[in-house]
């Protein structure tokens, strides 16, 4: 059973297209982190959301965490062929060190 | 500004054979995690080890697999009599302190492929 679950697993859009992606569980999570891996490399850390209800931007890229922090989603807007890759959400939920990841989404944007 | 070292990038064995794969943590970070991840797959966590000590291994196999972290240098996964199954990607991340509040900064992996 899967505890964070993402969807879709796979979305393959235009450039210029708008896409929102989600990270969804039963569970409670006092925080969440996203990541992104581009084909061959190792995930890289984009953000970490914290507060029921919050919101971050970084540049086109837009992430809320559920008032319930049950949930998560990450809105890109104009997405561009440089946002292609694999985006996994993480969430921690403080009952140790470790954090519960999902099976990802991922994201093909054609120039 | 040295990140998460990860070498070889690339390993080939034959099975039978034993795999080491190496990982050198950011400077100032103690805690290092494994995780192994396969085609269109997310991430399974390994194990998990600060300097000298493993406080969690419990996503590792019992057999053929142990991890260390000694006191100088890198961090090894060793993978013993490797199988087919073992094939897959091996990602080694380190954070300051615990991951669950700082979050993981990976290396490029290791591809091990055992033929």
């Amino acid at each position: 059973t899967q505890l964070l679950e993402q969807s879709p697993q796979f979305l393959s859009i235009q450039e210029g297209e708008n896409l929102t992606v989600y990270c969804n569980s039963s569970s409670v999570f006092s925080s969440l982190q996203w990541y992104r891996q581009e084909p061959g490399e190792g995930p890289v850390l984009l953000v970490t959301v914290v507060t029921g209800g919050e919101v971050k931007k970084l540049k086109r890229l837009t992430f809320q965490f559920g008032d319930a922090r049950k949930d998560s989603s990450l809105h890109i807007t104009a997405a561009q062929p440089g946002d292609t890759g694999l985006y996994l959400c993480a969430g921690d939920m403080d009952s140790n060190y470790q954090l519960i990841w999902g099976a990802g989404t991922k994201l093909i944007i054609k120039p | 500004n040295a990140g998460v070292m990860q070498n070889p990038r690339h390993l080939v064995r034959r099975r039978g054979q034993e795999a080491r794969l190496r990982c050198s943590p950011m400077k100032g970070h103690s805690h290092v995690y494994w995780y192994r991840q396969l085609p269109e797959e997310g991430l399974k966590f390994m194990v998990y080890l600060q300097k000298e000590n493993i406080i969690d291994e419990s996503g590792m196999p019992k057999e053929r697999f142990s991890a260390e972290f000694p006191k100088e240098g890198p961090s090894i996964l060793r993978i013993q009599q490797v199988v087919r199954g073992d094939s897959a990607a091996y990602f080694c991340a380190s954070s300051p302190g615990q991951a669950n509040h700082y979050g993981y900064t990976f290396g490029s992996g290791t591809r091990l492929t055992v033929v």
